[in-house]
């Protein structure tokens, strides 16, 4: 069936170093992608979105990737933090539709001090 | 400015108890959102209100209710708690969709164990 998948469950990086969390999805009308980074025992935290007419989006030490000729969506975290651990989860709306939120199963970071 | 706020933080019940989650949010958004999240899972969403008076159905509602008491508050209710309903439930809230977007802004969540 379709859904927003990751390629790697767990991902471990030393501090300093750069940090890339990839997401593949397979529905091609999907038009909008959100990350979100959840530390242990919070709720999801908004961390950057990007539209299917986009290619690229940069935030604070964060570059969103859109390839959507491969259906593949990367999350960049330049010079990771002891901070930045945390699960990070990529989620799709497909066509536009309130409520039509798809999170993928995350994917979880590690930094190594 | 608390965001969006959920109570209880945890809850343990017993097999056919009912109970009631509540969720708050003071950041005037129109739409609220209840999902689960499962150990090594994402989020599924069980209901959502685009509005105050609206709600409909998400992925997997089966064994829930939901009330959208008024703007701010957004409840979802078990009427007789399962085992399988043991999960994270978290509450979200959005601005309304704007071009297709949908930044929604979670609760810190209520974790449920049924026995």
């Amino acid at each position: 069936g379709e859904s927003v998948g990751l390629h790697l469950p767990t991902l471990s990086v030393q501090e300093g170093d750069n940090s890339i969390i990839n997401c593949a999805y397979s529905n091609s009308a999907s038009d909008y992608f959100i990350w979100y980074k959840q530390e242990s025992g919070k709720g999801p935290q908004f961390i950057i979105d990007i539209r299917s007419n986009m290619d690229k989006r940069q935030g604070q030490r964060v570059t969103v990737l859109l390839n959507k000729t491969v259906k593949h969506l990367s999350l960049q975290i330049a010079a990771t933090q002891p901070g930045d651990s945390a699960v990070y989860f990529c989620a799709e709306i497909r066509g536009g539709s309130q409520g039509n939120l798809i999170f993928g199963k995350g994917t979880k970071l590690s930094v190594k001090p | 400015n608390a965001g969006v706020t959920q109570t209880p933080k945890f809850q343990v019940l017993k097999t056919g108890q009912s109970m009631t989650l509540q969720c708050a949010q003071d950041m005037n958004h129109n739409s609220m959102y209840w999902y689960r999240q499962d150990p090594g899972m994402g989020l599924r969403l069980i209901y959502y209100s685009a509005s105050e008076g609206t709600t409909d159905k998400g992925e997997v509602p089966n064994g829930y209710n939901v009330s959208r008491l008024n703007k701010r508050e957004f409840s979802l209710r078990l009427e007789s708690a399962a085992p399988s309903q043991t999960s994270v439930y978290f509450c979200a809230s959005s601005d309304p969709p704007r071009e297709g977007t949908d930044t929604q802004y979670f609760g810190p969540g209520t974790r449920l164990t049924v026995l």
